[in-house]
C-alpha cells in the first residue's frame, strides 16, 4: 500500500513565478491538508480539501491556492512567489470521518524562490 | 485551538525510557492530544494519540493527566534512530493540526 506521495522532490523557483506542487493521498483517504515548513520552524497549516472543497483555511494570502480531484489526490499552487516562500512543502492525508483519525504526511516537496 | 508548550531539546541515553513532557493547560474537552516526530528533512510521522485515558501502541506510551492539561510520551527502550523532533499537538476531531517548535530528542551511546 502506497503512503502519501509528493511530486516533485525539489523545485527551483525565482521571484515572481507561479508554481505547482501534487499529492496523490494513502489509499483509502478523501481528505488533504497542506502546510508549510520553513527552515528550523515546525510545519503551518495552508488549507484542507474534502470533497473537492477547501474546507479549513490557515493564515495564508491568496496567493495559495489549491485544489482537489476526485479521485482525492490535490494539488498546491503559490502565485507571485516571493523569497519568504522557500519552504518544504508538506501534503498529509486522512480520512473525515474517522473520529479521531491520523494524518499521514508524503516526504515534501522542498522548494526553492531564487 | 490550544497551545502547547514543550521543552527544546532533550538528551537520552540509548536504551533507556525517554519522556518528553507537554504542557496543553488551555486544551478544552474534544480536543485529542496527538504525538508526531520528524526525523530531519523527512515529513512528520504519527506516533500516538489520546482523550483522556493513557495509551500504548507499538511506538510509544502516552500517559495524560487526571486533569488533561499534560500529558508524557513515552519511548520505552530509546534507540539512536529515534532521534528527532517531538511535536506535542492538540486538535479537534479532523481538524488542521497546530505544530509548535517540538522538542529536538537526542539518543546518544
Amino acid at each position: 500500500d502506497a503512503g502519501v506521495t509528493q511530486s516533485p522532490t525539489h523545485l527551483i523557483k525565482t521571484r515572481g513565478q507561479q508554481v505547482t506542487l501534487r499529492c496523490s493521498p494513502k489509499s483509502g483517504h478523501d481528505t488533504v491538508s497542506w502546510y508549510q515548513q520553513a527552515l528550523g520552524q515546525g510545519p503551518q497549516f495552508i488549507f484542507q480539501y474534502y470533497e473537492e472543497e477547501e474546507r479549513q483555511r490557515g493564515n495564508f494570502p491568496d496567493r495559495f491556492s489549491g485544489h482537489q480531484f476526485p479521485n482525492y489526490s490535490s494539488e498546491l499552487n503559490v502565485n507571485a512567489l516571493l523569497l519568504g516562500d522557500s519552504a518544504l512543502y508538506l501534503c498529509a492525508s486522512s480520512w473525515l470521518q474517522v473520529t479521531d483519525n491520523e494524518q499521514f504526511f508524503g516526504p515534501g516537496t522542498r522548494l526553492t524562490v531564487l | 485551538d490550544a497551545k502547547t508548550t514543550q521543552p527544546t531539546s532533550m538528551d537520552c541515553a540509548e536504551g533507556r525510557a525517554a519522556n518528553l513532557p507537554c504542557n496543553h493547560s488551555t486544551i478544552s474537552g474534544n480536543e485529542y492530544v496527538y504525538w508526531y516526530r520528524q526525523i530531519h528533512s523527512q515529513g512528520p510521522q504519527y506516533i500516538i494519540h489520546g482523550l483522556k485515558n493513557n495509551e500504548t501502541n507499538e511506538m510509544a506510551s502516552l500517559i495524560i493527566t487526571e486533569d488533561r492539561k499534560s500529558s508524557t510520551l513515552i519511548l520505552p527502550h530509546a534507540t539512536l534512530r529515534d532521534t528527532a523532533v517531538y511535536y506535542c499537538i492538540v486538535r479537534v476531531d479532523g481538524g488542521k493540526l497546530i505544530f509548535g517548535q517540538g522538542t529536538e530528542l537526542s539518543v546518544k551511546p
